[in-house]
Order: structure tokens, then C-alpha cells, then sequence
């Protein structure tokens, strides 16, 4: 079975600053991964994806993600934050043709301090 | 585009009763999948849909029932609310060609109380 690990819930920075959340997946095979935000109150948005090719991915808003297969991570950054980043951040993997249902981890809530 | 569409936005049951969930999507995406949220926790599959007529289980799928008469409909129902039931209920869908992410409706807020 697929598990995905977000190492911190709750993120607190000022803007401005640099941002890295981490996400960990533990599946033996060929994985998608995702990240998706969720504003308050809305329903999940992707930020970007990863199928396959480069793995140095960017998606929309600045944020972008590094898969490293070594490691089983799809970190998420983005160099300057604002402060309608504040929001919670999900990373998700699927499997096999991406077809199969999303596994999430537990989300990250980003809080930017003006 | 309307996207993913989920009625009603918010619902207050009392133990014991029934109800049924709605999702619509007008993208001609044959997959689609209902998941809930519980505070503090990521998204967990309850039941997926592979196409019309077909569905399978998540990973929670206890206590839910599913039906896909349409490709553009998938209903989920309670039969007997339990207040461990009380979560928020997304539903998403995607296209049946690799490499496309799912797209997420904005959610039923169902408490049970």
C-alpha cells in the first residue's frame, strides 16, 4: 500500500521568505506525485504534477517540485512567499496509468504573516 | 465550465437518517471518486468509478454505498448516519488518458449529530 509523509502541519513565515515542504512516499513502482492547495474555505487545486521526464517541476503561483527517486521525496518550494500563499498544501500519489485513486498525506497549513 | 459540481454545500443530519451526496462533472471524464476529509488528516478514497456501471472500493468505504447510472453522475449515500460519518465529502474526476490529474468539486460539509 502507498503512504505519503508531510513532515511539518503547520508552517508559519513572513513574507518574503523561502519556502520548502516536505513530502516523503513509500511505493515500490512507477508513482505520479502531486501537489494541491486548498484556500480557506475551497475546494483542492493542483499546483503541479509529476508523471514522468524532468524531475525538477513548476507549476503555477512560483512553486515548483523536485522529485528524487533516491530519496522518495517530491518536495515543494517556492523562493518568496506572499501572504495569499497561506493556505493548506497536499501532496498526493497515485499509481500505475494515474488513474487509480489519490493516496494524500495529511497537508501542511502554510501561514504567511504579513 | 462548471468543472465538478456537488450538492448540497452543507447538510446537518441526525443519527440513523439517510442521504445521498450528489456529483455531477460536465468534462466526459470517465474516472471518478469520492473522497473525504476529517480535520487534521488528508483526503481518504471512500469508493471510485471507473466508467459507467462499474465501481470498486476505496479505503474506507464503510458504511457508503455508490452508483454510476451515467458517466456524469456519482451519487454517494448514507444509509444510517454515525456521527463518525461527519467529515467533508470531495468529489473529483479525471479522464480516462494517463498523465491527467483529478479535478475536485468544492465539497459537502456534513455533520452528524
Amino acid at each position: 500500500a502507498q503512504s505519503v509523509s508531510q513532515h511539518n502541519h503547520h508552517v508559519i513565515l513572513s513574507e518574503a521568505a523561502s519556502l520548502e515542504l516536505g513530502c516523503n512516499y513509500s511505493y515500490g513502482g512507477t508513482v505520479n506525485l502531486f501537489w494541491y492547495v486548498q484556500y480557506p474555505g475551497q475546494h483542492l487545486q493542483l499546483l503541479l504534477k509529476y508523471f514522468s521526464g524532468d524531475p525538477l517541476v513548476k507549476g503555477i503561483k512560483g512553486f515548483e517540485a523536485e522529485f528524487i527517486k533516491s530519496k522518495f521525496s517530491f518536495n515543494l518550494r517556492k523562493p518568496s512567499v506572499q501572504w495569499s500563499d497561506t493556505a493548506e498544501y497536499f501532496c498526493a500519489v497515485n499509481s500505475g496509468g494515474g488513474a487509480d485513486g489519490l493516496t494524500f498525506g495529511k497537508g501542511t497549513h502554510l501561514i504567511i504573516q504579513p | 465550465n462548471a468543472g465538478v459540481t456537488q450538492t448540497p454545500k452543507f447538510r446537518i443530519l441526525k443519527i440513523g437518517q439517510s442521504m445521498t451526496l450528489q456529483c455531477t462533472q460536465d468534462m466526459n471524464h470517465n474516472y471518478m471518486y469520492w473522497y473525504r476529509q476529517d480535520p487534521g488528516m488528508g483526503l481518504k478514497l471512500i469508493y471510485y468509478s471507473v466508467g459507467a456501471g462499474i465501481t470498486d472500493k476505496g479505503e474506507v468505504p464503510n458504511g457508503y454505498n455508490v452508483s454510476r447510472s451515467t458517466t456524469e453522475d456519482f451519487p454517494l449515500r448514507l444509509e444510517l448516519a454515525a456521527p463518525s460519518q461527519t467529515s467533508v465529502y470531495f468529489c473529483a474526476s479525471t479522464h480516462r488518458l494517463i498523465n491527467q490529474p483529478q479535478h475536485f468539486g468544492d465539497g459537502t460539509r456534513l455533520s452528524i449529530l
